[in-house]
């Protein structure tokens, strides 16, 4: 069964600063890896998404990277600034004989200081 | 605007009542899910259709129940049945292609007392 953890479980930090949010996977058959943030009391809004084929992608200042054969990818945020404050989820995707899903990881809660 | 909708946005009700949250898309999406999210726990998948009168049970799928009759629409009964049924509940849809992106609603968030 594939499991998904992302570490660390909460980071804080000084605006400006760079920071990388991993994500471990056990399983390497996947075909996708998707980062979300979480706001709270709000539902997931997609960052970033890796297909299997794909080492990385990026959006803006957000970089995401996927080595499959170690089962890991990092988010890497370039100037955090306090809007960035949410928390962080990684999902990879699988193929099941009744479809397609996704497995999430616990999050990541990150607080950026002013 | 395109997106997901769901309804309410807190639902409470008494222990022993079946209860349905609403799960509205307009984007013409042929997969649709159903997490649950508890605190300090990642999302667990409940239910998903990939297409109409379709639909595939999750990890935690006892004690709840769907129904796909619409591709708009994939409601969710949670019944009696679910031994802990207070959490957060996330709807999402995507275009059914192995790589799209999934879309979120803003979640019900359900207390029963």
């Amino acid at each position: 069964k594939q499991e998904v953890t992302q570490i660390p479980a909460a980071l804080s930090v000084p605006e400006g600063e760079n920071l990388v949010l991993n994500c471990s996977f056990t399983d390497s058959a996947i075909y996708n890896l998707q980062w979300f943030r979480q706001d709270p009391g709000k539902g997931l809004t997609s960052l970033l998404l890796i297909q299997s084929s794909q080492r990385e992608q990026t959006s803006g200042r957000l970089n995401a990277s996927l080595d499959k054969s170690s089962g890991r990818s990092t988010l890497y945020i370039a100037a955090s600034q306090p809007g960035d404050s949410a928390t962080y989820l990684c999902a990879v995707g699988v193929v099941e004989t009744s479809g397609s899903r996704l497995t999430f990881g616990e999050g990541t809660q990150l607080t950026v200081n002013p | 605007d395109g997106g997901i909708t769901q309804s309410p946005k807190y639902l409470f009700r008494k222990e022993g009542q079946n209860v349905t949250l609403s799960c509205e898309q307009n984007l013409n999406h042929d997969a649709m899910y159903w997490y649950r999210q508890d605190p300090g726990q990642g999302l667990r998948l409940i239910y998903y259709s990939q297409i109409v009168n379709d639909f595939q049970k999750g990890d935690i799928a006892e004690g709840y129940s769907v129904s796909r009759e619409k591709k708009e629409s994939f409601p969710l009964t949670v019944t009696s049945a679910q031994k802990n049924p207070t959490a957060f509940y996330l709807c999402a849809s995507r275009v059914d292609s192995y790589n799209s992106p999934l879309h979120f609603g803003n979640g019900t968030r359900l207390t029963v007392t």
